[in-house]
């Protein structure tokens, strides 16, 4: 049953604690992706990895971190340097398109609130 | 830079046809596509169009693409009341793997 996940599906946490989300994918996907999403500004992404060991800032990186050291899991954490971590997060991946069709299949989300 | 932009709300009766719209701004963009996002759920893939063609239907959803204005329009017919939802426009950026979305577009269908 191939698929991506993530873990939790809620997640509350105090202002100033780090918090790592969980996102893994067994469809042998080599990219993957995290965004960040917030009402009426659609998706923006944070960082993304298209081989294992190697990833790459999105347009929002700061105050987040993230690392890729299989090809199935891809966690990221929120630091307490995110001003504003409150969010619905989306994980994604997708095959290596190099200009084909990239279709990304996404996680169903974790909304994290700080407290 | 690239940017995406999306009409922001939708409302249509059941039956009726839909046509959510988007422009974009980077004109090497090779694909365009449409997503959908159901309420406290990921995104999925509805369709995707190629910049070299037009048109492309598939079922009840007819794709657009005026690449000259830059412009893409999904048309849903006969809309249902499980076509209520987000609707996403994307574009393709350089040859690597990254999207841009825009906003979204809530799409509400009325019994």
């Amino acid at each position: 049953d191939g698929g991506i996940t993530q873990s939790p599906k809620y997640l509350f946490r105090k202002e100033g604690q780090n918090v790592t989300l969980s996102c893994e994918q067994n469809l042998n996907h080599d990219a993957m992706y995290w965004y960040r999403q917030d009402p009426g500004q659609g998706l923006r992404l944070i960082y993304y990895s298209q081989i294992v060991n190697d990833f790459q800032k999105g347009d929002i990186a700061e105050g987040y971190s993230v690392s890729r050291e299989k090809k199935e899991s891809f966690p990221l954490t929120v630091t307490s340097a995110q001003k504003n971590p409150t969010a619905f997060y989306l994980c994604a991946s997708s095959i290596r398109s190099q200009g084909a069709v990239n279709e990304q299949f996404f996680g169903p989300g974790t909304r994290l609130t700080v407290l | 830079g690239e940017d995406v932009e999306q009409s922001l709300f939708l409302s249509v009766r059941e039956g009726d046809s839909s046509v959510i719209n988007c422009t974009y701004t980077d004109s090497s963009s090779t694909y365009l596509y449409w997503y959908k996002q159901e309420p406290g759920a990921g995104l999925q893939l509805l369709t995707y169009i190629f910049s070299n063609m037009d048109m492309k239907q598939d079922q009840r959803l007819t794709v657009l693409l005026n690449k000259k204005d830059k412009h893409l329009s999904l048309r849903i017919a006969d809309t249902q009341t499980g076509d209520s939802a987000i609707y996403f426009c994307a574009e393709s950026i350089g040859y690597g793997n990254k999207l841009v979305f825009g906003a979204g577009t809530i799409l509400r269908v009325k019994s």
